[in-house]
């Protein structure tokens, strides 16, 4: 059975560029959420998806959007792209009816 | 924002020896759960306490938690060196209709051999 997938691992980008990270929710998962940890911080909670609808959203510009598929999959798009976008982009996946996340391994993304 | 503070920010101890972290929070919440990370990879989940109640336990680890004063403890017992990672504290919360985890600042645990 696996866990939460995120591609890519690693992706370097230029500032103004904008960027697409992908996720595979773990098996049996309906919603995905999405968080922001800066280096020497905790996740900041961007958004989260449940029946391909964003139910809730943190404290980010609509710069980051975000959309769920058919089979709970889920992407995370970052346009114009800041300095301060650089961080480990983290994907969470449960299911709508209870409190545990389960994390993927994260894309770090720096921005150059 | 972060909902939570963790103390200490850093700790460290020898194997064998027993590892208390503390968290505080500011609002009302549902539940407070606790997530450990290696090397600034993907978070784990540890523990989950609900708001009514005031101890869990899970093999080695041990959560209290007193709403009165907002706060919670996470104990581990008998560290081991694999036990060295970042631990963090998170609180779900009342209001909207989604499970949003509000994370803290993190305590950064060493387990020296």
């Amino acid at each position: 059975d696996a866990g939460v997938t995120q591609s890519p691992t690693h992706l370097i980008k230029t500032r103004g560029q904008q960027v697409t990270l992908r996720c595979s929710p773990k098996s049996g998962h309906d919603t995905v959420s999405w968080y922001q940890q800066a280096l020497g911080q905790g996740p900041q909670f961007i958004f989260q998806y449940y029946e391909e609808e964003e139910r809730q959203r943190g404290n980010f510009p609509d710069r980051f959007s975000g959309h769920q598929f058919p089979n709970y999959s889920s992407e995370l798009n970052v346009n114009a792209l800041l300095l301060g976008d650089s961080a480990l982009y983290l994907c969470a996946s449960s299911l709508w009816t209870t409190w545990e996340q389960y994390f993927g391994p994260g894309t770090r993304l720096t921005v150059t | 924002s972060q909902q939570g503070e963790e103390d200490p920010q850093a700790l460290s101890i020898q194997e064998g020896e027993n590892a208390t972290m503390n968290c505080s929070y500011k609002t009302s919440i549902n539940n407070l759960q606790w997530y450990r990370q290696n090397s600034g990879r993907g978070l784990v989940h540890l523990i989950l306490i609900r708001s009514n109640e005031r101890e869990k336990h899970s093999g080695r680890l041990r959560v209290t938690l007193d709403t009165s004063k907002k706060s919670s403890s996470l104990l581990i017992t008998a560290s081991r060196a694999a036990d060295t990672a970042s631990y963090f504290c998170a609180t779900g919360n009342y209001g909207g209709a989604t499970n949003k985890l509000i994370f803290g600042t993190g305590t950064l645990l060493a387990v020296q051999p």
